[in-house]
């Protein structure tokens, strides 16, 4: 059974930093790009960042480049995000999730159960 | 067009048919996928590919794709099919996940 395990969210101060994991279990990782969704409270689903799968390839999402850097480790099937200079409107609950891909699409056939980010004074 | 949009809710009787319809420019030339988000939980996989149902996804769910709207039909609608929906496209380059505004599906 696919399994993806977010851990490391929490409360932050703005401009504070914050390092999460997620940890997969039941495929190879290493076959598969993996992406970070998140959403706001109340809100709805936004694509942050995703790896390839050797980890050469990375893309983020405007509002969060030069801040976020996404990672992984294949060994130890984990895909990781780090975050800095963090700012209010960062708060979400962040989904890992694994990609899939045919000719011409991709789409998130796996979702982690999520991890809450508050950044908050 | 980056935007996807979706009514913002959705109401349906239950073993009535609901459809949620996701617009978009021309969105008749790319695959729609589409996730359910119960509340308080993550979203899960309910079509691919505009039509392609994943294994357990029950074929009450099912999906249709054609000029500038794509739609999901779920039939026989049951009180668990309560939830937040939401269509999604890839695109080749930045911000390769696209997702739509979301519908809220309630039952009667």
């Amino acid at each position: 059974e696919v399994q993806l395990v977010e851990s490391g969210g929490g409360l932050v101060q703005p401009g504070g930093s914050l390092r999460f994991s997620c940890a997969a279990s039941g495929f190879s990782i290493s076959n598969f790009w993996m992406t970070w969704v998140r959403q706001a409270p109340g809100k709805g689903l936004e694509w942050v960042a995703n790896i390839n799968q050797d980890g050469s390839e990375k893309y983020y999402v405007d509002s969060v480049k030069g801040r976020f850097t996404i990672s992984r480790d294949n060994a130890k099937s984990s895909v990781f995000l780090q975050m800095k200079s963090l700012r209010v409107e960062d708060t979400a609950i962040y989904y890992c999730a694994r990609e899939t891909y045919n000719w011409n699409s991709g789409y998130l056939d796996h979702w982690g159960q999520g991890v809450l980010v508050t950044v908050s004074s | 067009s980056s935007v996807l949009t979706q009514p913002p809710s959705v109401s349906v009787a239950p073993g009535k048919t609901a459809r949620i319809t996701c617009g978009g420019d021309n969105i008749g030339s790319k695959s729609v996928h589409w996730y359910q988000q119960k509340p308080g939980q993550a979203p899960v996989l309910v079509v691919h590919d505009d039509t392609d149902r994943p294994s357990g996804i029950p074929e009450r769910f099912s999906g249709s794709n054609s000029g500038n709207t794509a739609a999901l039909t779920i039939s026989r609608v049951e009180a668990g099919d309560e939830g937040d929906y939401y269509c999604q496209v890839w695109r080749f380059g930045r911000d390769p996940h696209v997702f739509g505004t979301g519908t809220k599906v309630t039952v009667l």
